[in-house]
């Protein structure tokens, strides 16, 4: 089967840095998607990892080990702005259908 | 256009009614996906278009809910005879391609609220 496992709530000093994990169990692997959703509004891409490493955009960051079945997003200066939720997905063997975890909603809190 | 649309962004209706929702894609965007999402929750696959082929229907909840998309663009989802669990944000997606390395964009969403 496919899951995706990621905290529910985390809350985050602003200028501080924080990390969202994200586990996930999929059939094949076809890469990882971040997406950030501020509330009341569409989701959209942050990052797309495929191989296993850190990819640096910015303040954010994102960080894959395929072996481990394991992803985080880092966001460092954090931002009033930031706050939102994070839905880690994976799209499924043959790459149509997209699996989305529930989301990790962060607080920044000045 | 600019990005995906999506009519309207609020409906009521009365558990029992029919209910339409369109979605229009980016142009030239092959790929069409259709999520619900409820309060709080994450992102329920529905349905996913991809060019000429047939849908993929897997995630529709019952047969109350079907979707159809006319000359490979506009999408319109229909939820029958609708019941107060349908409340939900319902929300369409498209993609340049059916790569999986794509990014999928999304359209603001449509509020639909049962009573």
């Amino acid at each position: 089967g496919q899951n995706i496992d990621q905290p529910t709530e985390m809350t985050a000093t602003e200028g501080a840095i924080v990390q969202i994990n994200c586990t996930y169990q999929t059939s094949g692997f076809n890469g990882l998607f971040w997406y950030q959703q501020h509330a009341g509004e569409a989701p959209t891409f942050l990052s797309y990892n495929v191989l296993d490493g850190l990819e640096e955009k910015g303040r954010f960051s994102s960080f894959l080990s395929r072996s481990k079945g394991y992803s985080y997003l880092l966001l460092k200066e954090l931002q009033m702005k930031d706050s939102a939720s994070y839905l880690c997905a994976a799209p499924n063997t043959g790459g149509f259908k997209t699996i989305f975890g529930a989301g990790t909603r962060l607080f920044v809190k000045a | 256009g600019a990005g995906v649309s999506q009519s309207p962004s609020n409906k009521v209706t009365e558990k029992g009614k029919d209910v339409e929702l369109r979605c229009d894609p980016i142009s030239g965007h092959t790929a069409l996906y259709w999520y619900r999402q409820s309060l709080g929750q994450g992102l329920e696959f529905l349905i996913y278009f991809q060019g000429n082929s047939a849908p993929d229907k897997s995630g529709l909840p019952s047969d109350r809910f079907s979707a159809e998309r006319t000359g490979g663009s506009v999408s319109t989802l229909t939820i029958q005879r609708t019941q107060q669990e349908d409340s939900a944000v319902y929300l369409c997606a498209s993609k340049g391609t059916s790569g999986s390395a794509d990014t999928q964009y999304f359209g603001p969403g449509t509020r639909l609220t049962v009573l």
